[in-house]
Protein backbone atom coordinates (compact mmCIF):
# COMPACT_ATOMS: atom_id res chain seq x y z
CA UNK A 1 0.00 0.00 0.00
CA UNK A 2 0.87 3.56 -0.39
CA UNK A 3 2.23 5.14 2.44
CA UNK A 4 3.83 8.91 3.08
CA UNK A 5 6.34 8.82 6.18
CA UNK A 6 7.59 11.14 8.35
CA UNK A 7 9.93 10.06 11.06
CA UNK A 8 10.13 12.85 13.51
CA UNK A 9 6.44 13.21 15.90
CA UNK A 10 8.08 16.65 17.23
CA UNK A 11 11.04 18.31 15.88
CA UNK A 12 12.36 21.51 18.63
CA UNK A 13 15.31 23.93 16.94
CA UNK A 14 16.24 27.16 18.61
CA UNK A 15 15.28 30.48 16.59
CA UNK A 16 18.30 31.15 13.68
CA UNK A 17 19.01 27.30 13.40
CA UNK A 18 18.90 25.17 10.24
CA UNK A 19 15.43 22.81 9.85
CA UNK A 20 14.47 19.74 7.87
CA UNK A 21 12.05 18.08 7.79
CA UNK A 22 11.94 14.52 6.58
CA UNK A 23 9.31 12.89 4.30
CA UNK A 24 9.64 9.82 2.08
CA UNK A 25 7.04 8.14 0.00
CA UNK A 26 6.59 4.57 -1.43
CA UNK A 27 4.74 5.03 -4.66
CA UNK A 28 7.13 4.31 -7.35
CA UNK A 29 5.54 6.10 -10.13
CA UNK A 30 5.36 9.96 -10.18
CA UNK A 31 3.64 11.33 -7.82
CA UNK A 32 2.67 15.10 -7.30
CA UNK A 33 4.28 16.07 -3.69
CA UNK A 34 3.02 18.73 -1.58
CA UNK A 35 3.93 20.14 2.28
CA UNK A 36 1.21 21.49 4.38
CA UNK A 37 1.19 23.36 7.24
CA UNK A 38 -1.33 23.42 10.16
CA UNK A 39 -1.03 26.77 12.83
CA UNK A 40 -2.52 25.88 15.77
CA UNK A 41 -6.01 25.35 15.90
CA UNK A 42 -6.33 26.74 12.05
CA UNK A 43 -7.60 24.82 8.92
CA UNK A 44 -4.38 23.21 6.57
CA UNK A 45 -2.81 25.38 4.36
CA UNK A 46 -0.69 24.87 1.41
CA UNK A 47 2.59 25.16 1.86
CA UNK A 48 4.69 24.13 -1.36
CA UNK A 49 4.03 21.53 -4.16
CA UNK A 50 6.85 20.26 -5.83
CA UNK A 51 6.46 20.72 -9.00
CA UNK A 52 6.00 24.65 -8.42
CA UNK A 53 9.85 24.84 -7.36
CA UNK A 54 8.98 27.58 -5.92
CA UNK A 55 10.26 28.96 -2.15
CA UNK A 56 7.87 30.08 0.62
CA UNK A 57 8.12 31.49 3.64
CA UNK A 58 11.85 30.71 3.44
CA UNK A 59 10.68 26.96 2.98
CA UNK A 60 12.22 25.22 0.02
CA UNK A 61 11.37 21.00 -0.55
CA UNK A 62 13.48 18.91 -3.35
CA UNK A 63 11.88 15.72 -4.91
CA UNK A 64 14.58 13.15 -4.96
CA UNK A 65 13.23 9.94 -7.00
CA UNK A 66 15.96 7.79 -6.06
CA UNK A 67 15.08 7.90 -2.01
CA UNK A 68 11.43 8.47 -2.67
CA UNK A 69 11.82 11.55 -0.35
CA UNK A 70 10.55 15.22 -0.68
CA UNK A 71 12.20 16.63 2.51
CA UNK A 72 11.27 20.42 3.85
CA UNK A 73 14.42 22.49 4.61
CA UNK A 74 14.76 26.18 5.93
CA UNK A 75 18.12 27.45 6.93
CA UNK A 76 17.30 29.71 9.82
CA UNK A 77 13.77 29.14 11.55
CA UNK A 78 11.77 31.73 13.31
CA UNK A 79 9.22 31.50 16.18
CA UNK A 80 6.16 31.73 13.78
CA UNK A 81 7.28 28.76 11.83
CA UNK A 82 6.48 26.95 15.22
CA UNK A 83 3.27 24.44 13.56
CA UNK A 84 2.09 20.81 12.56
CA UNK A 85 3.64 20.28 8.77
CA UNK A 86 2.22 17.48 6.85
CA UNK A 87 4.09 15.60 3.36
CA UNK A 88 1.44 14.43 0.83
CA UNK A 89 1.32 12.95 -1.80
CA UNK A 90 -1.11 12.01 -4.95
CA UNK A 91 -2.48 8.41 -4.82
CA UNK A 92 -1.78 6.68 -8.36
CA UNK A 93 -3.57 8.43 -11.21
CA UNK A 94 -6.69 9.40 -8.19
CA UNK A 95 -6.90 13.04 -7.47
CA UNK A 96 -6.77 11.43 -3.49
CA UNK A 97 -4.23 12.50 -1.32
CA UNK A 98 -2.23 10.76 1.66
CA UNK A 99 -0.99 12.67 4.67
CA UNK A 100 1.69 11.55 5.97
CA UNK A 101 1.11 11.44 10.27
CA UNK A 102 3.15 15.08 10.81
CA UNK A 103 5.98 16.99 12.48
CA UNK A 104 5.43 18.70 15.01
CA UNK A 105 7.68 21.59 14.50
CA UNK A 106 8.93 23.94 17.75
CA UNK A 107 11.00 26.84 17.63
CA UNK A 108 12.65 28.03 20.91
CA UNK A 109 13.54 31.73 21.20
CA UNK B 1 -14.34 34.03 -1.86
CA UNK B 2 -14.85 32.15 1.20
CA UNK B 3 -13.12 29.09 0.09
CA UNK B 4 -14.40 25.95 1.80
CA UNK B 5 -16.75 26.47 4.59
CA UNK B 6 -17.96 24.29 7.14
CA UNK B 7 -20.86 23.85 9.39
CA UNK B 8 -20.74 23.38 13.22
CA UNK B 9 -17.61 24.65 14.26
CA UNK B 10 -18.26 22.47 17.41
CA UNK B 11 -20.49 20.33 18.54
CA UNK B 12 -21.05 17.69 21.69
CA UNK B 13 -23.08 14.84 21.10
CA UNK B 14 -24.29 11.54 23.18
CA UNK B 15 -23.31 8.26 22.20
CA UNK B 16 -26.23 7.06 19.67
CA UNK B 17 -27.27 10.69 18.25
CA UNK B 18 -27.13 11.31 15.10
CA UNK B 19 -25.94 14.52 12.85
CA UNK B 20 -24.73 16.08 10.09
CA UNK B 21 -21.69 18.30 9.25
CA UNK B 22 -21.71 20.82 6.33
CA UNK B 23 -19.16 21.28 3.91
CA UNK B 24 -19.43 24.38 0.56
CA UNK B 25 -17.17 25.44 -1.55
CA UNK B 26 -17.42 28.30 -3.77
CA UNK B 27 -14.12 27.49 -6.24
CA UNK B 28 -16.42 25.26 -8.46
CA UNK B 29 -14.09 22.29 -7.74
CA UNK B 30 -14.90 19.07 -9.41
CA UNK B 31 -13.61 17.06 -6.45
CA UNK B 32 -14.52 17.47 -2.39
CA UNK B 33 -13.64 15.08 0.78
CA UNK B 34 -13.81 14.35 4.52
CA UNK B 35 -11.14 13.86 6.36
CA UNK B 36 -10.77 13.16 10.53
CA UNK B 37 -7.95 14.53 12.00
CA UNK B 38 -6.51 12.84 15.70
CA UNK B 39 -3.17 12.86 17.74
CA UNK B 40 -0.76 10.96 16.21
CA UNK B 41 -2.86 9.61 13.50
CA UNK B 42 -2.46 12.67 10.90
CA UNK B 43 -5.13 13.10 8.87
CA UNK B 44 -7.01 9.46 7.69
CA UNK B 45 -9.87 9.73 4.58
CA UNK B 46 -13.30 9.30 5.69
CA UNK B 47 -15.54 9.91 1.91
CA UNK B 48 -14.52 11.43 -1.31
CA UNK B 49 -16.81 12.59 -4.45
CA UNK B 50 -14.05 12.57 -7.37
CA UNK B 51 -17.23 14.65 -9.06
CA UNK B 52 -20.54 15.62 -8.67
CA UNK B 53 -23.07 12.57 -8.35
CA UNK B 54 -20.31 10.05 -6.93
CA UNK B 55 -19.01 9.38 -3.85
CA UNK B 56 -16.23 6.48 -2.53
CA UNK B 57 -15.37 5.13 0.51
CA UNK B 58 -11.82 5.76 1.80
CA UNK B 59 -9.64 4.70 4.42
CA UNK B 60 -11.76 5.03 7.26
CA UNK B 61 -15.90 5.25 6.31
CA UNK B 62 -17.41 3.01 8.94
CA UNK B 63 -20.35 4.74 11.17
CA UNK B 64 -20.55 7.55 8.03
CA UNK B 65 -22.24 8.40 4.89
CA UNK B 66 -21.85 11.25 3.11
CA UNK B 67 -24.12 13.00 0.15
CA UNK B 68 -22.52 15.23 -2.89
CA UNK B 69 -26.09 17.55 -2.74
CA UNK B 70 -25.10 19.51 -5.78
CA UNK B 71 -21.37 20.73 -6.93
CA UNK B 72 -21.38 22.88 -3.81
CA UNK B 73 -21.96 21.11 -1.08
CA UNK B 74 -20.72 17.79 0.33
CA UNK B 75 -22.16 16.53 3.72
CA UNK B 76 -21.16 14.27 6.34
CA UNK B 77 -23.45 12.01 8.15
CA UNK B 78 -23.25 10.21 11.54
CA UNK B 79 -25.62 8.20 11.69
CA UNK B 80 -25.33 6.95 15.62
CA UNK B 81 -22.20 8.66 17.19
CA UNK B 82 -19.81 6.84 18.93
CA UNK B 83 -16.68 7.95 21.38
CA UNK B 84 -13.91 6.89 18.63
CA UNK B 85 -15.71 9.47 16.31
CA UNK B 86 -14.99 12.62 18.99
CA UNK B 87 -12.52 14.15 16.19
CA UNK B 88 -11.86 17.18 14.60
CA UNK B 89 -13.08 16.66 10.85
CA UNK B 90 -11.91 18.89 8.21
CA UNK B 91 -13.69 19.19 4.42
CA UNK B 92 -11.44 20.04 1.35
CA UNK B 93 -11.93 20.44 -2.02
CA UNK B 94 -9.65 20.39 -5.16
CA UNK B 95 -10.26 20.72 -8.54
CA UNK B 96 -9.07 17.06 -10.03
CA UNK B 97 -7.54 16.25 -13.13
CA UNK B 98 -3.93 16.11 -14.08
CA UNK B 99 -3.28 19.49 -12.78
CA UNK B 100 -5.72 19.80 -9.98
CA UNK B 101 -4.46 17.86 -7.06
CA UNK B 102 -4.05 20.81 -4.66
CA UNK B 103 -6.56 20.43 -2.08
CA UNK B 104 -8.31 23.28 0.06
CA UNK B 105 -9.21 22.54 3.73
CA UNK B 106 -12.17 24.03 5.75
CA UNK B 107 -11.70 25.38 9.03
CA UNK B 108 -12.70 22.11 10.50
CA UNK B 109 -15.55 21.23 12.64
CA UNK B 110 -14.41 20.15 16.07
CA UNK B 111 -16.64 17.10 17.18
CA UNK B 112 -16.77 15.27 21.08
CA UNK B 113 -18.93 12.15 21.45
CA UNK B 114 -19.69 11.39 25.39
Amino acid sequence: AQRVTQPEKLLSVFKGAPVELKCNYSYSGSPELFWYVQYSRQRLQLLLRHISRESIKGFTADLNKGETSFHLKKPFAQEEDSAMYYCASTRGSQGNLIFGKGTKLSVKP
Amino acid sequence: NAGVTQTPKFQVLKTGQSMTLQCAQDMNHNSMYWYRQDPGMGLRLIYYSASEGTTDKGEVPNGYNVSRLNKREFSLRLESAAPSQTSVYFCASSQGGKRGYEQYFGPGTRLTVT
